[in-house]
Order: structure tokens, then sequence, then C-alpha cells
């Protein structure tokens, strides 16, 4: 299993340009998250989905669009990328939306906006 | 809602000291409590969880913490670190009735010295 993945790993954008960050799960999880992670500030939660075809917003969700696509897949997109949006971002997964379930996480995507 | 606060941002410490990293917790309702470790480079991984029952929870290598309701804690302690505990450790809390997602604290990064 490779549990979760997260395509690219690195990636430099222009203030304006879109993408999309990619997430995959093989561990057949109901819930799937997206943070992001900047110093000192910790974990923020962007969106989460508890469930194939709901999305939720967290703490930070402006500037950014979430799809479910499927039960495996979660993506993430800038429409409008800003300097303010350079950071870690971490997909995870878990079993179900219960706040007891462990998350598991990817390794991370380092985004640049200059 | 929760919150989570993690009193110290680095902790310094030699190899085969003790050490305890400091979590608190704000909630009006019952809680989970969680503790990520995040190696340099790598994504968050689950260190121990207290869902209910026994106050002091183990890791596999060598962690422990206790729930202490009175004090709102859930202190992170390990009898004697080694090089390999350098990390970035995060305390979570999550509504134990709920279906919310999880709370981090900022983190606070360890640095075993040899």
């Amino acid at each position: 299993n490779a549990g979760v993945t997260q395509t690219p790993k690195f990636q430099v954008l222009k203030t304006g340009q879109s993408m999309t960050l990619q997430c995959a799960q093989d561990m057949n999880h109901n819930s799937m998250y997206w943070y992001r992670q900047d110093p000192g500030m910790g974990l923020r939660l962007i969106y989460y989905s508890a469930s194939e075809g709901t999305t939720d917003k967290g703490e930070v969700p402006n500037g950014y669009n979430v799809s479910r696509l499927n039960k495996r897949e979660f993506s993430l997109r800038l429409e409008s990328a800003a300097p303010s949006q350079t950071s870690v971002y971490f997909c995870a997964s878990s079993e179900g939306g219960g706040s007891y379930n462990e998350q598991f996480f990817g390794p991370g995507t380092r985004l640049t906006v200059l | 809602a929760q919150s989570v606060t993690q009193l110290d941002s680095q902790v310094p410490v030699f190899e085969e000291a003790p050490v305890e990293l400091r979590c608190n917790y704000s909630s009006s309702v019952s809680v989970y409590l969680f503790w990520y470790v995040q190696y340099p480079n790598q994504g968050l991984q689950l260190l121990l969880k207290y869902l209910s029952g026994s106050t002091l929870v183990e890791s596999i290598n060598g962690f422990e913490a206790e729930f202490n309701k009175s004090q709102t804690s859930f202190h992170l302690r390990k009898p004697s670190v080694h090089i390999s505990d350098t990390a970035e450790y995060f305390c979570a809390v999550s509504e134990a009735s709920g279906n919310t997602p999880l709370v981090f604290g900022k983190g606070t990064r360890l640095s075993v010295i040899a």
C-alpha cells in the first residue's frame, strides 16, 4: 500500500497563476483533508470531505477550491495564486469522519508563489 | 470550539535526558487528544492518542502522555531521548461527541543534542 500520495512534491508559481494539487489514498478511507503548514502556525485545515460527495470548509478556505473526484482522490485548486499561499500543503485521510479516527498524512507539496 | 496551546515552540535536550513537551487544551465538551510527530521533510504520523479509559497512554517508542482533565493538559514525556527523536511534535484535539475535524497546536520542535 502506498498510503496517501501527493503530486507534485514541489511547485513554483507566479502570482495569478492557477494550479491543482492532487491527492490519492489507497486505504479505502471515507474522509479526506487538506491542510497548510506555515512556520510557527502549525497545521490549519483548508477543506475536508467527510465522505464521497461532500466537502466542507475548514479554518482557512479563502482562495482555494476542492473536488472529491471519487473515494480515492481529493484535489485542491488555487485559481489565482498569491504570495500568501506560499506554504507546505498536506493531504490526509481517515477511515471515517469520526473524531476518534487516526489521520494518515501524505508527504506534502512545497509551494512557492512569487 | 476547541483550541490547543503548546507552550514551548522549541525544546533542546541532551541525548539520554528526559523530556516533557507541554500541551494544554480548551473545550466546553469532552475531547479526544492526540500527539502527532513530524520527522524532517515528512508528513505527520500518529504517536499516541487518548480516547477514553486509562488516562496514561503510551507509544511503541517509549513516549507517554497523561490526560489531566482538571488541568486540561495532555503533556508528552519520554524518560530518555535519542537522536532519532529529533522532530516536530503536534498536539491535537477533537470533540468526543461530534464529527469535527482535528484542531492542531502550533507544534514543538524537539532537538536532541549528542
